[in-house]
């Protein structure tokens, strides 16, 4: 059984569309969360959420949105993409706020041309 | 605020070799520290993690101490393998409720 799963894996796009990126995570964890890895490998932090509750939201621009249904889900929602934006995305899960143990899934290459 | 700072990779070493990778760290008050690993086209997993000073972490042979008078969390392996072949992430936890990460460090270990 996948623990956290994404989809879709590969996203291209081109600039100015709106697409979204899906996650779930079976491992009956509280908290989730979304990075963006650049090409450099350098990773950032831009959403948590805590029992679907939004408690980290870093300095994102605000046509990311993300969006939780419930705990085992957070999906991310993107407006207007730009070329930047291009990057891989992964959602993570923990027991709990502030763990550190966190369980990320294999991750969204989004391509914007 | 907190930061995470690693040596630069890439590193590279003959199967067999002794491996280590620094890292050192800046936070306020009593992080955790953690050491995750990335393999090609994954997500990342954690490694080892140390809560509190002069913990080792261990797994997979792989060891990091919690040096809390150097502010240092080394990770360090006797004999790698060309399947630990992958990029290294130190991170800390401390008092906001998120993991802070270095830059990364790639490991490329050949035959």
């Amino acid at each position: 059984d996948t623990a956290v799963s994404q989809t879709p894996k590969y996203l291209v796009t081109q600039m100015g569309n709106d697409k979204s990126i899906k996650c779930e995570q079976n491992l009956g964890h509280d908290t989730m969360y979304w990075y963006k890895q650049d090409s450099k490998k350098f990773l950032k932090i831009m959403f948590s959420y805590n029992n679907k509750e939004l408690i980290i939201n870093e300095t994102v621009p605000n046509r990311f949105s993300p969006k939780s249904p419930d705990k085992a889900h957070l999906n991310l929602h993107i407006n207007s993409l730009e070329l930047g934006d291009s990057a891989v995305y992964f959602c993570a899960s923990s027991p709990g706020t502030g763990s550190g143990e966190q369980y990320f899934g294999p991750g969204t290459r989004l391509t914007v041309t | 605020g907190n930061s995470v700072t690693q040596m630069e990779g890439p590193v590279t070493l003959s199967e067999e070799a002794f491996l280590t990778i620094n890292c050192t760290y800046t936070a306020t008050g009593y992080p955790s520290l953690f050491w995750y690993v990335q393999y090609p086209g994954e997500g990342l997993q954690l490694l080892l993690k140390a809560t509190k000073a002069d913990d080792k972490g261990s797994n997979k042979g792989f060891e990091a101490t919690y040096r809390k008078e150097t502010t240092s969390f080394h990770l360090e392996k006797g004999s790698v393998q060309v399947s630990d072949s992958a990029v290294y992430f130190c991170a800390l936890t401390g008092t906001a409720s998120k993991l802070t990460f270095g830059t990364g460090t790639r490991l490329q270990v050949t035959l």
